[in-house]
């Protein structure tokens, strides 16, 4: 079974500050990746996905980007926070079936 | 629009007693159906699903019900213990599985020792 790996656990970045998050899975190859937030009241809410290295779906348009540069490596980033960029990130993954193995999370606090 | 709904934020309910959670979906596509857990700090974890050709499926103590024509699935804690405090998502595919899952907002279940 897979496993996600993702750090850090928690993060505060001062408004203006660039973010990079990563994600690294082991235990399949070809994985589905994701990359969700769950912010207060919004429940968990899709931001991007990726289908295979370089492929990335982008749901909400924000100053947030995604990046697959290998087949199981999977980072979020931002050159410039904005205190709404406060949550909770997590990253998850798939092998074309319905579940998602998801990672531990990142809080993410924009001060 | 809110394709997957959980119109309940939050649910207090007694050690030993029913926990029913519940959520409705708007998209007909959707016919494949799951519950997450999650506690605070950590990653959702899986619970249970339900294919739409089925109605109920039941795993111990859990147990998930569909009503299609509703558009209705509600998940059955039975009976609750306290270690079940936690927030419930209920989120919803498409026959594919190709397409990312959708979503509710959650529902936090605090169960009372």
């Amino acid at each position: 079974s897979q496993t996600i790996h993702q750090w850090p656990a928690t993060l505060v970045q001062p408004v203006g500050s660039p973010l990079s998050l990563e994600c690294t899975v082991e235990g399949t190859s070809n994985p589905n990746l994701y990359w969700y937030r769950q912010a207060a009241g919004r429940g968990l809410q899709l931001l991007f996905y990726s289908v295979g290295i370089g492929q990335i779906s982008s749901e909400v348009p924000q100053n947030l980007s995604a990046s697959r540069p290998q087949d199981r490596q999977f980072i979020l980033s931002s050159k410039k926070l904005l205190l709404s960029d406060s949550g909770f990130y997590l990253c998850a993954c798939s092998t074309g079936g319905h579940g998602y193995t998801f990672g531990s999370g990142t809080r993410l606090t924009v001060v | 629009d809110q394709q997957v709904k959980q119109n309940s934020p939050s649910l207090s309910v007694q050690e030993g007693r029913i926990s029913i959670l519940n959520c409705d979906y708007t998209n007909s596509m959707f016919d494949y159906f799951l519950w997450y857990k999650k506690y605070p700090a950590e990653g959702p974890t899986f619970l249970i699903s339900i294919s739409s050709i089925k109605d109920k499926n039941e795993d111990g103590r859990f147990t998930v019900f569909l009503n299609k024509s509703a558009k209705h699935l509600s998940l059955h804690i039975v009976p609750s213990q306290p270690g079940d405090s936690a927030v419930y998502f209920c989120a919803a595919s498409e026959a594919s599985g190709n397409t990312p899952l959708v979503f509710g907002k959650g529902t936090r279940l605090s169960v009372i020792a």
